[in-house]
C-alpha cells in the first residue's frame, strides 16, 4: 500500500521570502502525484500535479514541485510568498488498484504567512 | 456556480436523528466520492462511484449510506451517528476513475452531539 509523509504540521513564512513544503511518499508501484490547496472553510483544489513527463510542474501562482523518483519526493516550492498563499497544503499520491486510481493523502502542512 | 456543490455547508444532530448530505457535480464527471476529513488525520476515502456504481467501500460503518441514483449526483444518509462521527465530509468527482485528478466541493461540517 502506498503511503505519503508531510513532516511539517505547521510552516511559518515572512511575506516574499522562500518555502519548500516537503512530501515523501511510499510507493512500489508507479504514481501520480499531487499538490492540492485548501483554504479556510473551502475544500480542496488542485494546486499541481506529475503525471508522467519533465520532472518539474508549475503552477499559474508561482509555486513548482519537482518529481524525485529516487528520494520518493515531490516537494513544493515557491521562491517568494503572498499573504494570500496563507492556506493548507496536501500531498496526494495516487496509484493504479483495484481498477481505479485510489488517492492517498498526507496529514497536511499548514502555510502561515507573516506580514 | 462552482463545480461540486455540497449542501448543507453546517449540520448539527443528535444520535438519534436521520439526516443526509448531498452533492452535485456540473462537470459531466463520471465518478465520485466521499471523504471524511477530520482534524490532525489525513483524508479518508469512504466511499467511490463509478458510473453510477459504487466501486469502493472503505470499511465504512453502516450507519454511513451512500445512494449514487446518476453521475451527476451523490448523497451520504447519517442515521445514529456518533460524536466521533463529527468531521467536515467532502464530496469530490472526477473525469472517470483513471485519471487520479480529483475536484472537491467545499464541504459540509457536521457536528455530532
Amino acid at each position: 500500500a502506498q503511503s505519503v509523509t508531510q513532516l511539517d504540521s505547521q510552516v511559518p513564512v515572512f511575506e516574499e521570502a522562500p518555502v519548500e513544503l516537503r512530501c515523501n511518499y511510499s510507493s512500489s508501484v508507479s504514481v501520480y502525484l499531487f499538490w492540492y490547496v485548501q483554504y479556510p472553510n473551502q475544500g480542496l483544489q488542485l494546486l499541481l500535479k506529475y503525471l508522467s513527463g519533465s520532472t518539474l510542474v508549475e503552477s499559474i501562482n508561482g509555486f513548482e514541485a519537482e518529481f524525485n523518483k529516487s528520494q520518493t519526493s515531490f516537494h513544493l516550492r515557491k521562491p517568494s510568498v503572498h499573504i494570500s498563499d496563507t492556506a493548507e497544503y496536501f500531498c496526494a499520491v495516487s496509484v493504479l488498484s483495484g481498477g481505479y486510481q485510489k488517492v492517498t493523502f498526507g496529514t497536511g502542512t499548514k502555510l502561515q504567512v507573516i506580514p | 456556480e462552482t463545480g461540486v456543490t455540497q449542501t448543507p455547508r453546517h449540520l448539527v444532530m443528535g444520535m438519534t436523528n436521520k439526516k443526509s448530505l448531498k452533492c452535485e457535480q456540473h462537470l459531466g464527471h463520471n465518478a465520485m466520492y466521499w471523504y471524511k476529513q477530520s482534524a490532525k488525520k489525513p483524508l479518508e476515502l469512504m466511499f467511490v462511484y463509478n458510473f453510477k456504481e459504487q466501486t469502493e467501500n472503505n470499511s465504512v460503518p453502516s450507519r454511513f449510506s451512500p445512494e449514487c441514483p446518476n453521475s451527476s449526483h451523490l448523497f451520504l444518509h447519517l442515521h445514529t451517528l456518533q460524536p466521533e462521527d463529527s468531521a467536515l465530509y467532502l464530496c469530490a468527482s472526477s473525469q472517470d476513475v483513471l485519471t487520479g485528478e480529483l475536484f472537491f466541493g467545499e464541504g459540509s461540517r457536521l457536528t455530532v452531539l
